[in-house]
């Protein structure tokens, strides 16, 4: 069965950095695009970032933009996420999912808590 | 900027039907999913490409899409059904969420 487990997740201070990783089992890793999506506590659900199979195309949202980086190892079926200049407005469960291939997320991790507060 | 707007709440007794819009600003031709997230739980997909159900979704869930408004409609709603539900389109290089609906069953 498809499992996605993140881990990485903690309390770091405005301005400081965080890798979040995401392993990655039961599908072939390397077929399918993967996201990064995240949720404020009590809030609704924010797309971050989205990687190719390949690592070929990345894209992010605007309000992660030049500060986040997706990343991925295919040899490791692993799915990454470098946070540099954190805020406190990044505090969120951070949530990774696979692409179905057609339209939609078809299967999410657990989700990891990061909490950026001095 | 490309924003999908939902109700905040739906109320709906058991048995009954429940109707969650959302309601695109540059709707083209973006497929619309929705997804259930129950307190405490990863979100799941219930409805892909505007109106399929993944295997293991329950009938009664279904999806339409007309103009610029999808609907995610629960027939027969359930007290297991209560939860938030978001939709979510998908432009060149950009997944956007709706804001999200809370489904009250009582």
């Amino acid at each position: 069965q498809v499992q996605l487990v993140e881990s990485g997740g903690g309390v770091v201070q405005p301005g400081r950095s965080l890798r979040l990783s995401c392993a990655a089992s039961g599908f072939i890793f390397s077929d399918y695009s993967m996201h990064w999506v995240r949720q404020a506590p009590g809030k609704g659900l924010e797309w971050v970032t989205v990687i190719a199979s390949d690592g070929s195309n990345k894209y992010y949202a605007d309000s992660v933009m030049g500060r986040f980086t997706i990343s991925r190892d295919n040899s490791r079926d692993t799915l990454y996420l470098q946070m540099n200049t954190l805020r406190p407005e990044d505090t969120a469960v951070y949530y990774c999912s696979k692409d179905s291939g057609v339209s939609g997320m078809d299967y999410w991790g657990q989700g990891v808590l990061v909490t950026v507060s001095s | 900027s490309y924003e999908l707007t939902q109700p905040p709440s739906v109320s709906v007794s058991p048995g009954q039907t429940a109707s969650i819009s959302c309601s695109g600003d540059k709707w083209g031709d973006e497929f619309v999913c929705w997804y259930q997230q129950k307190p405490g739980q990863s979100p799941v997909l219930v409805i892909y490409q505007d109106t399929k159900r993944p295997s293991g979704i329950p009938e009664r869930f279904s999806g339409s899409k007309s103009g610029n408004t999808a609907t995610l409609t629960i027939s027969g709603t359930q007290t297991m059904d209560e939860a938030d539900y978001y939709c979510q389109a998908w432009g060149t290089g950009l997944w956007v969420f709706g804001s999200g609906t809370k489904v009250t069953v009582l």
